[in-house]
């Protein structure tokens, strides 16, 4: 069946550092959606990529489709406090969503 | 309002009780969903309900028994658990691709 793999596990930044994760389906994607996960909370909706390279950008998060509809990325510049979380890609598969591990982001101060 | 909402938030129960989670959502989404999460993992689907029918069950043990009386609300009706059921159980829903997920159960099986 599809898989999402999704790299780092774990970032730890310093304050001020950019954060990129990435995230790799072994089959095309019709889209590819991305949500956050504070600690102790529940998965929230951040964006949705369709195209085939698209890039989309929320203030200081860039998001990526590659052109191939396998593969996409979220990069967070000068990452704050408040972006701690857990960052999940998912994408359709045997189900309606299929989540990748996540990578946790923890920023130091 | 653009909210899931679940009760309770947190439950505790023995093996041998029965109780139910609730869900809720006012924003005419016609897909709802349960998932589970374990520490630190990403959320599982468990269910999925279109238009006020069952449409996937990925294989979910009989003592997790799900409900949809109508279109706002979904329940998922627990007995006899075991211990390793013990996590987080989110409810979404959905327009589109988008799923909205409520805060949760966290859920403890002694």
């Amino acid at each position: 069946g599809q898989q999402v793999m999704q790299i780092p596990q774990y970032q730890h930044v310093q304050e001020g550092e950019d954060f990129t994760t990435y995230c790799n389906s072994s089959t095309t994607l019709s889209n590819i959606q991305w949500y956050k996960q504070r600690p102790g909370g529940h998965p929230v909706f951040l964006i949705q990529l369709v195209k085939s390279g698209e890039v989309k950008k929320q203030k200081r998060l860039t998001f990526q489709f590659g052109e191939a509809k396998k593969n996409s990325s979220l990069h967070i510049t000068a990452t704050q406090t408040t972006d701690v979380g857990t960052y999940f890609c998912a994408g359709p598969g045997n189900t309606p969503l299929v989540f990748g591990k996540g990578t946790r982001l923890s920023v130091i101060a | 309002d653009t909210e899931v909402t679940q009760t309770p938030k947190h439950l505790v129960m023995g093996m041998t009780n029965k109780k139910s989670l609730k869900c809720e959502q006012h924003m005419g989404h016609r897909a709802m969903y349960w998932y589970k999460q374990k520490a630190k993992k990403p959320p599982e689907l468990m269910f999925v309900y279109s238009y006020e029918k069952l449409s996937i069950n990925e294989s979910v043990p009989s003592r997790f028994s799900p409900e949809c009386p109508n279109s706002s609300l979904l329940n998922l009706h627990l007995h006899a658990l075991q211990p390793e059921d013990s996590a987080l159980y989110l409810c979404a829903s959905s327009r589109g691709n988008e799923q909205f997920f409520g805060p949760g159960t966290r859920l403890t099986v002694l």
